[in-house]
């Protein structure tokens, strides 16, 4: 089956750079859409972007400045940068599957998300 | 930029109800590209619904989804112990390409 699976220190420096990396099984990573999302504690969710198994990528302009995603179809990996972050990126970080057809585009496959927390 | 507002935001029922949440986008959205997913707490969100009314994988036909343009709608038919959750929906197409609204807490 489907599996993602997200990986990365759980705790960042203010003004560091944040990283993580999702590892997908089950699925060839070509011919998808891969994204990253974010929960901050208690609140709602928020798409950060996605790339493209070619290497494409669309970036959610609120985050843009800040952010890199990079593809490894050898590997079968996806990753995200975010760098200057502040307390404001704490939160839980989730890959997930974007499937984008005749239907739109909706999030079919997540992994299980991975805390991070931005502090000193 | 499209904004979607979902309502209520918690609905309070009870196992055998039929519970409607509302999700009302600023904008039309484009061909009615809009989810919903259920997510329960510690766990990642499920798709529910895509294209505003088609069942994803697995999905138990007591979901339905209903709506166009700027309003959209989730049905539960008969509310079941695990269906109690918090729900949103997502648009795609739209300005930013990608939003989620608030969340509507199902709560028991």
């Amino acid at each position: 089956q489907v599996r993602l699976q997200e990986s990365g220190p759980g705790l960042v420096k203010p003004s560091e750079t944040l990283s993580l990396t999702c590892t997908v099984s089950g699925v060839s990573i070509s011919s998808y859409y891969w994204s990253w999302i974010r929960q901050p504690p208690g609140k709602g969710l928020e798409w950060i972007g996605y790339i493209y198994y070619g290497g494409n990528t669309k970036y959610n302009s609120s985050l843009k400045s800040r952010v890199t995603m990079l593809v490894d179809t050898s590997k079968k990996q996806f990753s995200l940068k975010v760098n200057s972050v502040t307390a404001a990126d704490t939160a839980v970080y989730y890959c997930a599957r974007l499937v984008v057809g005749a239907a739109g585009g909706s999030f079919d496959f997540w992994g299980q998300g991975t805390p991070v927390t931005v502090s000193s | 930029e499209i904004v979607l507002t979902q309502s209520p935001g918690t609905l309070s029922l009870s196992p055998g109800e039929r519970a409607t949440l509302s999700c009302r986008a600023s904008q039309s959205v484009s061909s009615n590209y809009l989810a919903w997913y259920q997510q329960k707490p510690g766990q990642a969100p499920r798709l529910l619904i895509y294209g505003a009314s088609r069942r994803a994988t697995g999905i138990p036909d007591r979901f339905s989804g209903s709506g166009s343009g700027t309003d959209f709608t989730l049905t539960i038919s008969r509310l079941e112990p695990e269906d109690f959750a918090v729900y949103y929906c997502q648009q795609y197409g739209s300005s930013p390409l990608i939003t989620f609204g608030q969340g509507t807490r199902l709560e028991i």
